[in-house]
């Protein structure tokens, strides 16, 4: 079974300034994807970024980045430049990768207010 | 334009009674369907996948029994009974295209939720 743990529940930043979300997992999967989502003010969630587990290289979107550190089950979501529209709760998750249709699992979530 | 559409997006439900909501898909691209359920701590669960018209799964949680169907290829339902008494409970839809193998992103779409409160 999978697991994603996000210990912060809550970060409060000033506008401009990089945050670091941190989030765990376990699994007994040998390939499988990390996602981090955003659910805005309306509720609608809405993926960021991926990274895939069996690539080293650390995925960047945008201002959105990732710190992928697999020996330590551990994926980071780093944002640079946070904007005002940045606050949301932030839901890291993961899910195994050949099986079409496959569940997400989710974190707990953080919720991100960034202060002007 | 959105994927996913849900109704209703919030609705007050008698205690003892029972909710049917729809999720419609804007894409017949996306087949896989599930259904996500939210409480107010923020935790998101999964509940269903649903592929094929027809398809139909049970489920019980705490606090709340589903019922999940599959009506077309475009059209997933589920139906939330059993509510606790004084519970808030949003469920969310989601659509992926699943190509499977190497293929697959694991990316998944979601609609904005319905927002269920028992009275």
């Amino acid at each position: 079974a999978q697991k994603v743990t996000q210990t912060q529940t809550s970060i409060s930043v000033m506008e401009k300034t990089t945050v670091t979300m941190d989030c765990v997992y376990e699994t007994q999967d040998s390939s499988y994807f990390l996602f981090w989502y955003k659910q805005t003010a309306s509720g609608e969630i809405v993926f960021l970024i991926r990274q895939d587990s069996y690539k080293k290289e650390n995925a960047t979107v945008g201002h959105y980045s990732l710190n992928f550190q697999k020996p330590k089950s551990s994926i980071g979501l780093i944002i640079t430049a946070t904007q005002i529209e940045d606050s949301a709760v932030y839901f890291c998750a993961m899910r195994e990768v050949y099986n079409a249709g496959a569940k997400l699992t989710f974190g707990g979530g953080t919720r991100l207010t960034v202060r002007p | 334009v959105t994927l996913l559409e849900q109704n209703p997006r919030w609705r007050l439900v008698p205690r003892g009674q029972a909710v049917n909501l729809r999720c419609i898909l804007k894409n017949s691209q996306y087949p896989w369907m599930s259904w996500y359920q939210q409480d107010l701590q923020k935790q998101l669960q999964w509940l269903f996948t649903l592929r094929s018209p027809g398809d139909k799964e049970v489920k019980s949680l705490p606090g709340a029994d589903y019922l999940a169907t599959r009506v077309t290829d475009t059209e997933l339902r589920l139906q939330v009974a059993n509510m606790s008494q004084g519970r808030t409970l949003y469920c969310t839809c989601s659509a992926e295209k699943g190509l499977g193998g190497r293929g697959n992103t694991g990316q998944l779409y979601f609609g904005e939720g319905s927002k269920l409160t028992v009275l």
